[in-house]
């Protein structure tokens, strides 16, 4: 069981708007810690997509935005292409036991 | 950028295995580093990190692997490692080294390792 919750599974058609959240607590998000998101194409390395709650890194398209609110964040991803089908994670810092990095569980998404 | 890990293989319950990761590209010896694994089929799953020399190249360690994995550095040779130890069979997935700058901005290919008798 993560610390981070997120839907085990999201889907869209082409073109289509998908978004994930990602649910975290007073001891992580919601301490004001920052929500990073990751892709992980099939029998790849996760990729950062996503830092510091809404910067994207040089070569990720701007279809891909994310924000942070409270003690949760989301990933919102427009004009949905085939390539976009993925697993995708969030990731942040929780102040607890000594501290220790967060994954969510992570979102499948599916392009119809 | 590039990461390499090696090290990964077949163990048997119990046992031990050493995995490393050979940077290159980046001012290895400034850069925090972690490792994060993935058992098949499941999510993600940070193991530690170690800071580097100027932080006393300190390291914090997830719940699951404290007080049975160690993580150390070799600056001259550019090179991460993960001492595994007390392996059991949940140890079992690929093994990536990342660049930790809060975020994990760079990570290599992975290794796989699978403890099983």
């Amino acid at each position: 069981q993560s610390v981070l919750t997120q839907p085990p599974s999201v889907s869209g058609a082409p073109g289509q708007r998908v978004t994930i959240s990602c649910t975290g607590s007073s001891s992580n998000i919601g301490a004001d810690y920052d929500v990073h998101w990751y892709q992980q194409r099939p029998g790849l390395a996760p990729k950062l997509l996503i830092h510091s709650n809404s910067n994207r890194p040089s070569g990720v398209p701007d279809r891909f935005s994310a924000s942070r609110s409270g003690a949760s964040a989301s990933l919102a991803i427009t004009g949905l292409q085939e390539e976009d089908e993925a697993d995708y994670y969030c990731q942040s810092y929780d102040n607890t036991l000594g501290g220790f990095l967060i994954f969510g569980g992570g979102t499948k998404l599916t392009v119809l | 950028v590039q990461l390499v890990e090696s090290g990964g293989g077949l163990v048997e319950p119990g046992g031990s295995l050493r995995l490393s990761c050979a940077a290159s590209g980046f001012r290895f010896h400034t850069a925090l580093m972690s490792w994060v694994r993935q058992a098949p089929g499941k999510g993600l799953e940070w193991v530690g990190r170690i800071r580097d020399r100027s932080d006393g190249a300190t390291t914090l360690y997830g719940a699951p692997v404290k007080g049975r994995f160690t993580i150390s550095r070799d600056d001259s040779k550019n090179t991460l490692y993960l001492d595994m130890n007390s392996l059991k069979t949940d140890d079992t997935a690929v093994y990536y080294c990342a660049t930790d700058r809060g975020d994990l901005d760079n990570w290599g290919r992975g290794t796989l390792v699978t403890v099983s008798s």
